[in-house]
């Protein structure tokens, strides 16, 4: 199976500033890759699919690159809403797999 | 309004049997892969199992594989997950989630909770 590997495991941003979180996949996923958010007691949202299209109604602040085996999400300007974990998510591959998450807290 | 409604968890004990369901409705649900995820208390998100459109193909994680099978019925807008020789690993909560085949999972239940335990 290919196994997804985010890091880092939390990530401490200041409001306002800036997050980069990055996902590698054990071998190519080509552009099968999707970003989901997931806070405390609430179902995981999806933010990115096709590595880079923001799902319906995602704030453009989100934004995914990457292909093959290198992601990354990058969150412009935190806002308060945006702590949370995400997860990145292969659907190139059966088994389909997700990464470990990356807590983004409040710094 | 895409709607999932997930049912059937509880307390079982190693070794025994669970059904889950999942109560669609507000999208053409015989239209759609559907997906089954879980979430460990305090850890991930773990894919675990898909099912195409008509039912025909089926998709398994390796550590659930030979233990549970999905299924569907169309007629009744309803997906299940039969879960047979649980272990205590299996305790989470079970998602059901639209979608997961050309394309990632885009609207997920609130969850059922599975917990196995003597």
């Amino acid at each position: 199976e290919i196994v997804m590997t985010q890091s880092p495991a939390t990530l401490s941003v200041s409001p306002g500033e800036r997050a980069t979180l990055s996902c590698r996949a054990s071998q190519s996923v080509s552009s099968n890759l999707a970003w989901y958010q997931q806070k405390p007691g609430q179902t995981p949202r999806l933010l990115v699919y096709g590595a880079s299209t923001r799902a319906t109604g995602i704030p453009v602040r989100f934004s995914g690159s990457g292909s093959g085996t290198e992601f990354t999400l990058t969150i412009s300007s935190l806002q308060s809403e945006d702590f949370a974990v995400y997860y990145c998510h292969q659907y190139d591959n059966w088994p389909r797999t997700f990464g470990q998450g990356t807590k983004v807290e409040i710094k | 309004e895409v709607q999932l409604l997930e049912s059937g968890g509880g307390l079982v004990q190693p070794g025994g049997s669970l059904r889950l369901s999942c109560a669609a409705s507000g999208f053409t649900f015989g239209g759609y892969a559907m997906s089954w995820v879980r979430q460990a208390p305090g850890r991930g998100l773990e894919w675990v199992s898909a099912i195409s459109g008509s039912g025909s193909s089926t998709y398994y994680a390796d550590s659930v594989k030979g233990r549970f099978t999905i299924s569907r019925d169309n007629s009744k807008n309803t997906l299940y997950l039969q879960m047979n020789s649980l272990r205590a690993e299996d305790t989470a909560v079970y998602f059901c989630a639209k979608g997961g085949y050309q394309l990632p999972a885009s609207d997920w239940g609130q969850g059922t909770l599975v917990t196995v335990s003597s």
